[in-house]
């Protein structure tokens, strides 16, 4: 595709279920990052991918957070036993090769857990 | 650990005219990267200007600059002519290019709401 992509575009959950948040980078680009954004902050670190391995998942906040990307090109967040606290919008890039390379954002993932 | 901060909340300005959008941050490390990012209502986020540290010269993408201060570690961001479209979050973000597992993770400030009137 042209762009990142990211869907759904809204999760509402109930406390307590699980969620899978889907990240289709730009074509060729071997770099992917996930960010949480919480409501009038800027976005915070979660994860790297480079390739399908996680390089850095050093801002995953628990183990309740785990991210895949079996072959290299689509992503998913998974949430376990969702809280309050995870409500925020979840966004995804990629880059080329990941470095000085540009990030590409895709539009994010609002979740709202009741 | 490196840490972005920019210290006005809310901006405005008048159509036409120019304003400065502030950003400071902290880093031990020599060679890095940062960035002006412009996020609208419709959440996407999209880069307005990068910055390399060890370029001198301050990067300019037409109504957009910024003032790099390296020393004083000062990255502030000029709108000229300001236009209707560029009301928006505006984010600073620092990327450390030194290499290890921290390649290319972008930190970013708390944002910088900007309206322009007409």
């Amino acid at each position: 595709g042209a762009g990142v992509s990211q869907t759904p575009s809204n999760k509402v959950t109930e406390k307590g279920k699980y969620v899978e948040l889907r990240c289709d980078p730009i074509s060729g680009h071997t770099a992917l990052y996930w960010y949480r954004q919480s409501l009038g902050q800027g976005p915070e670190f979660l994860i790297y991918f480079q390739g399908t391995g996680a390089a850095d998942d050093s801002g995953l906040p628990n183990d309740r957070f785990f991210a895949v990307r079996p072959e290299g090109s689509v992503s998913t967040l998974k949430i376990q036993r969702t809280e309050r606290g995870d409500s925020a919008v979840y966004l995804c890039a990629s880059s080329l090769s990941g470095g000085r390379d540009t990030q590409y954002f895709g539009p994010g993932t609002r979740l709202t857990v009741l | 650990a490196q840490t972005v901060t920019q210290s006005q909340p809310e901006m405005s300005v008048q159509e036409a005219e120019t304003v400065t959008l502030s950003c400071t941050y902290d880093t031990s490390e020599n060679n890095y990267y940062l960035f002006w990012y412009k996020q609208p209502p419709s959440r996407q986020m999209i880069l307005v200007i990068r910055q390399e540290a060890y370029k001198q010269q301050n990067a300019t993408e037409n109504r957009f600059s910024v003032n790099f201060q390296k020393a004083a570690k000062s990255f502030s961001l000029k709108i000229s002519d300001s236009q209707l479209g560029d009301t928006a979050m505006y984010f600073c973000a620092f990327t450390s290019i030194a290499g290890g597992t921290s390649y290319g993770k972008l930190t970013f400030g708390q944002g910088t709401i900007l309206t322009v009137h007409p």
